[in-house]
């Protein structure tokens, strides 16, 4: 299994423009989850899905829209880049079954110039 | 807003020594987690202690929860220069609202020296 993968692994964006990062899952897990991770802090909850066609609000998630059309996979969009938007973004699944574990994927580094 | 708060931000020791780091949170919990993130990966969960449990073991590894302080300490015995990373708590608030949302720390930088 490849566990939790991401893509694209680094990117670059402009002011404006815009981009989806992608999180997929072989592990059939029902609950996937988006943070991002900034110098000094912790990570902090963007957005989080408990199953497919279902997406709620994490603790930061302005500026940030998200979609799990399929059970494996969940995508976050920036729809119009910012500086602040800066940072490393990691998606983490779990598995209903065995709630509170999370596991996750090896983090994208997105940079807004 | 952060719910945990770990201390020290820096520990540094010598291979054989133990690390002890601590972390304090502000609400009623439903369990406690620490994960190890390695520079430039993602998180890997270690541990986790639920909230009616004082203790847990895991090999090398030793956590302890008091909830009427809102703490925790990890403690790493005999480190190695393999565990040099970043340490986080996690907390699994008591009323979670649904979906098994963690809230992290800000994390211990763990270096150990050969």
């Amino acid at each position: 299994n490849a566990g939790v993968t991401q893509t694209p692994k680094f990117r670059v964006l402009k002011t404006g423009q815009s981009m989806t990062l992608l999180c997929a899952q072989d592990m059939n897990h029902e609950y996937m989850y988006w943070y991002r991770q900034d110098p000094g802090m912790g990570l902090r909850l963007i957005h989080y899905s408990v199953g497919e066609g279902t997406t709620a609000k994490g603790e930061v998630p302005d500026g940030y829209n998200v979609s799990r059309l399929k059970k494996q996979n969940f995508l976050l969009g920036l729809e119009s880049a910012a500086p602040s938007q800066t940072s490393v973004y990691f998606c983490a699944s779990t598995p209903k079954y065995k709630l509170y574990e999370q596991y996750f994927g090896p983090g994208t580094r997105l940079t807004v110039t | 807003s952060q719910q945990g708060e770990e201390d020290p931000q820096a520990l540094s020791i010598q291979e054989g020594e133990n690390a002890t780091m601590n972390c304090s949170y502000k609400t009623s919990i439903n369990n406690l987690q620490w994960y190890r993130q390695n520079s430039g990966r993602g998180l890997v969960h270690l541990i986790l202690i639920r909230s009616n449990e004082r203790e847990k073991h895991s090999g090398r590894l030793r956590v302890t929860l008091d909830t009427s302080k809102k703490s925790s300490s990890l403690l790493i015995t005999a480190s190695r220069a393999a565990d040099t990373a970043s340490y986080f708590c996690a907390t699994v608030p008591s009323l979670t609202g649904g979906g098994n949302k963690l809230t992290f720390g800000t994390g211990t930088q763990l270096k150990v020296e050969l």
